[in-house]
């Protein structure tokens, strides 16, 4: 158990609206990712932070922001919900000491109607 | 040319087969190397990691990195059905502020009583 929490777990939204998904750990560590996982496509890195208030962009980052005002709350914020970003999002951590390995969580089953 | 490639079978075999799961990667600078399980409808889960070339086993499972052909393998002795399930390659570059892991589609593998 990697110490992360991941909510909602399942949200249906309409187009348009903001939807915001939270990510929390409870080990403080550094760096925390949100991926989306789509078929066909695999998981794919949208954000992640190094750092409070230390954020980069992913691969297919267009779309989303992201707030990290505290170590253990990593924040993805879709502004204005398409269809195309009905998705299952995942967090991830990578444990303090400079090893390789991300940790996830259980995933947000996300849809935009 | 996507930095990893990952055949995304599916793949079926009878229970007690050897199992050869396999991805290639385009840049040299990648230094981590791991394969992934995940359920259906839950978070991927780490299976093995390795940032060297050679050989690393663990219990039925063996993860397998050559560099100079940008290739990693992972195989699976005396499948079970309890093995049935996607698993993701992925790769990881340097370290520092900016690591992240690319991950390859994933082959969905079933493992036949």
């Amino acid at each position: 158990d990697a110490g992360i929490t991941q909510s909602p777990r399942h949200k249906v939204t309409e187009t348009g609206t903001p939807v915001t998904l939270r990510c929390h750990q409870t080990e403080n560590h550094r760096y925390m990712y949100w991926y989306r996982q789509d078929p066909g496509h695999g998981l794919r890195l949208i954000h992640y932070s190094y750092g409070v208030k230390d954020t980069d962009k992913g691969e297919v980052s267009d779309g989303y922001s992201v707030s990290r005002s505290k170590t253990e709350d990593f924040l993805l914020t879709l502004e204005s919900a398409t269809s195309s970003q009905t998705s299952v999002y995942f967090c991830a951590i990578r444990r303090t000491g400079n090893t390789g390995e991300l940790f996830f969580g259980e995933g947000s089953r996300l849809t935009v109607l | 040319q996507k930095e990893v490639e990952q055949d995304p079978g599916p793949l079926s075999v009878p229970e007690g087969a050897i199992v050869s799961l396999n991805c290639t990667y385009s840049n040299s600078a990648f230094q981590y190397f791991m394969w992934y399980r995940q359920y259906s409808r839950k978070g991927p889960e780490l299976l093995m990691y390795t940032y060297s070339s050679g050989n690393k086993e663990d219990g039925r499972f063996t993860a397998q990195v050559d560099k100079s052909s940008k290739y990693i393998s992972l195989f699976i002795r005396d499948s079970q059905p309890s093995d049935s399930a996607t698993y993701l390659c992925a790769i990881g570059g340097s370290g520092g502020s900016n690591y992240k892991l690319t991950f390859g589609k994933g082959t969905l593998l079933t493992v036949n009583p």
